[in-house]
């Protein structure tokens, strides 16, 4: 079975500062990482994904994230943190494809507040 | 592309109604996910379409829930009866392998059941 845990219900930062949100992941096999955005009564956007190569993987927005295979972890940072940059942030795992499922399974999402 | 849509946009009704929410995925994407998101019990995968075929309904909560798939362009989510606590934001997303799999989102349908 596949898992995701963020362990930070809200995360708060000051403007300009650098900010990140944690994600740790379980899954059998290579794992496809993906984060999304969800503003206020809006769907969930997608921001970035990891299927293989480089570690740090660029997405939007100034967004990126970097895999670490060894920790398990797949952490969303941006260098410099906006107040239009607050939002709910889901983490999502899945198993790499076995020609079966191939939901995403999604973390309970971290409330990042940017604060002037 | 005009991405994921999904109507109605908002639900008001009563206890007791039945409730359909549509969704029309994006053209070429061959999974097809429904969603309910709620603030007590956060995002919930509800069922899952593989090429218009229902792989995973675990995620239903009762048989009052039913969803179909009738062709490639088109779902529903069907509640019957509805009762208060199936008051949420329904989402739909869809997928394709070529993107490794990458849901887009649509906006949501924002039920509520008096």
């Amino acid at each position: 079975a596949q898992s995701v845990a963020q362990p930070e219900d809200q995360v708060n930062v000051a403007e300009g500062n650098p900010l990140t949100v944690k994600c740790t992941y379980s899954v059998s096999g290579n794992p496809y990482l993906f984060w999304y955005v969800q503003y206020p009564n809006r769907g969930l956007q997608f921001l970035l994904k990891y299927i293989t190569g480089d570690n740090l993987v660029k997405g939007s927005y100034g967004f990126e994230a970097e895999f670490n295979k060894s920790q398990t972890s797949f952490h969303l940072k941006k260098p410099s943190a906006l107040v239009s940059d607050s939002a709910l942030y889901f983490c999502a795992v899945r198993a790499p494809y076995t020609g079966g499922g191939n939901k995403l399974t999604f973390g309970t999402g971290t409330q990042l507040k940017v604060e002037l | 592309d005009a991405g994921v849509i999904q109507s109605p946009r908002h639900e008001v009704t009563e206890m007791g109604q039945e409730v359909t929410l549509r969704c029309k995925p994006i053209s070429g994407h061959n999974s097809l996910f429904w969603y309910r998101q709620t603030m007590m019990r956060g995002l919930e995968l509800l069922i899952y379409f593989n090429n218009n075929v229902p792989i995973d309904d675990s995620g239903m909560p009762e048989d009052r829930f039913s969803a179909k798939m009738p062709n490639a362009s088109f779902s529903t989510l069907k509640i019957q009866p509805s009762e208060p606590r199936d008051s949420a934001v329904y989402f739909c997303a869809s997928s394709s392998p070529t993107s490794a799999d990458t849901q887009y989102f649509g906006p949501g349908t924002r039920l509520t059941v008096l």
